[in-house]
């Protein structure tokens, strides 16, 4: 099966501008989905699909693709925004199973 | 609105089989758009999928799980199952129940359950 692969921290300053990236064989076939996860709760969609935002999801959030790498991007992070981010797809073997990356650790300093 | 609740025992003994439910309330679990997932998170890791199911009871699963995974479901319950034999220490996490389609990836999450596998 495929793997999709993440940087496991990434920081950025309140109110700059962050990108996180995902990478994976699979991602040449599928979008990058994206889940924030704060500690202690359950992961929330926050970009699915080419660019797409859940009903209650900031602006500030949005999604991107290019061959094998899908990114999220966070315009003006905010404090709240310090959480792990996963990244999924469908896997492009097989029975097209999902996969998630590893997570992304974002610290808004 | 949706949600989805994870029940089940909080300590497995190593060799035994883990097994979870997932109660849907709020909508139904035989929509033909949507399929039904079980997502683990070990202690400070990451997510894996373990497996998702139709309402059929049409299945697919983690390549790397399948050999030890069953899941199921009951329509007339709002329901579905997980079944994970020959556990080891290895299988002990967070285990998440969740929606999603063919098209739309987890859009409702249980709260997840721990499940310890100990002696």
């Amino acid at each position: 099966s495929s793997e999709l692969t993440q940087d496991p921290a990434v920081s950025v300053a309140l109110g700059q501008t962050v990108r996180i990236t995902c990478q994976g064989d699979s991602l040449r076939s599928y979008y990058a989905n994206w889940y924030q996860q704060k500690p202690g709760q359950a992961p929330i969609l926050v970009i699915y699909g080419k660019n797409n935002r859940p009903s209650g999801i900031p602006d500030r959030f949005s999604g991107s693709s290019s061959g094998n790498t899908g990114s999220l991007t966070i315009t003006g992070a905010q404090a709240e925004d310090e959480a792990d981010y996963y990244c999924n797809s469908r896997d492009s073997s097989g029975d097209h199973p999902w996969v998630f990356g590893g997570g992304t650790k974002l610290t808004v300093l | 609105q949706l949600q989805l609740q994870e029940s089940g025992p909080g300590l497995v003994k190593p060799s035994e089989t883990l097994s979870l439910t997932c109660t849907v309330s709020g909508g139904s679990i035989s929509s033909n758009i949507y399929q039904w997932g079980w997502i683990r998170q070990p202690p400070g890791k990451g997510l894996e999928w373990i497996g998702s199911i139709y309402h059929s009871g049409s299945t697919y699963y983690n390549p790397s799980l399948k050999s030890r995974v069953t899941i199921s479901v009951d329509t007339s319950k709002n329901h579905f199952s997980l079944k994970l034999s020959s556990v080891t220490a290895a299988d002990t996490a967070v285990y998440y129940c969740a929606r999603h389609s063919t098209v739309f990836p987890f859009d409702y999450w249980g709260q997840g359950t721990l499940v310890t596998v100990s002696s």
